[in-house]
């Protein structure tokens, strides 16, 4: 069984389109979380959910807002598509409580804007 | 806020040879847990390792070991008997008390047969 799983695994698009990246985990975790990484494999977070309360917001234009309809799934939205938007973007989940468990990660989505 | 460094962009190694990625962290924190993730070509990260902050002892999974020098904030991963399948992207990542993870900038690990 797929731990965390993405859809769509890859996405081409043309600018100024709007899309969405879904994200789905099975382990019951508490906290989702979105990374975007660029070509030089930076990763760089995005957001985080627990318990459908947004705790990080990096400086991510607002074109992107992460959309949660329940503990176990934590969709991103993009608005207005850029060129620059173009990166692999991963979802992640880890568990809240004591441990200091890792983060799960997803296949990541490829994303390309022409 | 907490930043991990990974000061070499690229390393290689000799097939069975042993290798040391180097990770240094800033923290103020005493509480907290350091991680190695792989990412091959297939680009899905995968954990290598991991080391709980409170424990003295270097965790090592198999090949895989860590020496987690506290004091420092120094956290390097060393892979004996480099196989061609460690050839990936590794990362070193910081996860703080209150669940927030921080990464590195990553080193391409090359395996030379």
């Amino acid at each position: 069984d797929t731990a965390v799983s993405q859809t769509p695994k890859y996405l081409v698009t043309q600018m100024g389109n709007d899309k969405s990246i879904k994200c789905e985990q099975n382990l019951g975790h508490d906290t989702m979380y979105w990374y975007k990484q660029d070509s030089k494999k930076f990763l760089k977070i995005m957001f985080s959910y627990n318990n459908k309360e947004l705790i990080i917001n990096e400086t991510v234009p607002n074109r992107f807002s992460p959309k949660s309809p329940d503990k176990a799934h934590l969709n991103l939205h993009i608005n207005s598509l850029e060129l620059g938007d173009s990166a692999v973007y991963f979802c992640a989940s880890s568990q809240d409580l004591a441990g200091g468990r890792e983060q799960f990660f997803g296949p990541g989505t490829r994303l390309t804007v022409l | 806020a907490q930043t991990v460094t990974q000061s070499q962009p690229e390393m290689s190694v000799q097939e069975a040879e042993t290798v040391t990625l180097s990770c240094t962290y800033d923290t103020s924190e005493s509480d907290y847990y350091l991680f190695w993730y792989k990412q091959p070509p297939s680009r899905q990260m995968i954990l290598v390792i991991r080391q709980e902050a409170y424990k003295q002892q270097n965790a090592t999974e198999n090949r895989f070991s860590v020496n987690f020098q506290k004091a420092a904030k120094s956290f390097s991963l060393k892979i004996s008997d480099s196989q061609l399948g460690d050839a990936a992207m590794y990362f070193c990542a910081y996860r703080s008390f209150r669940n927030q993870f921080y990464f590195g900038t990553g080193t391409s690990l090359t395996v030379i047969p």
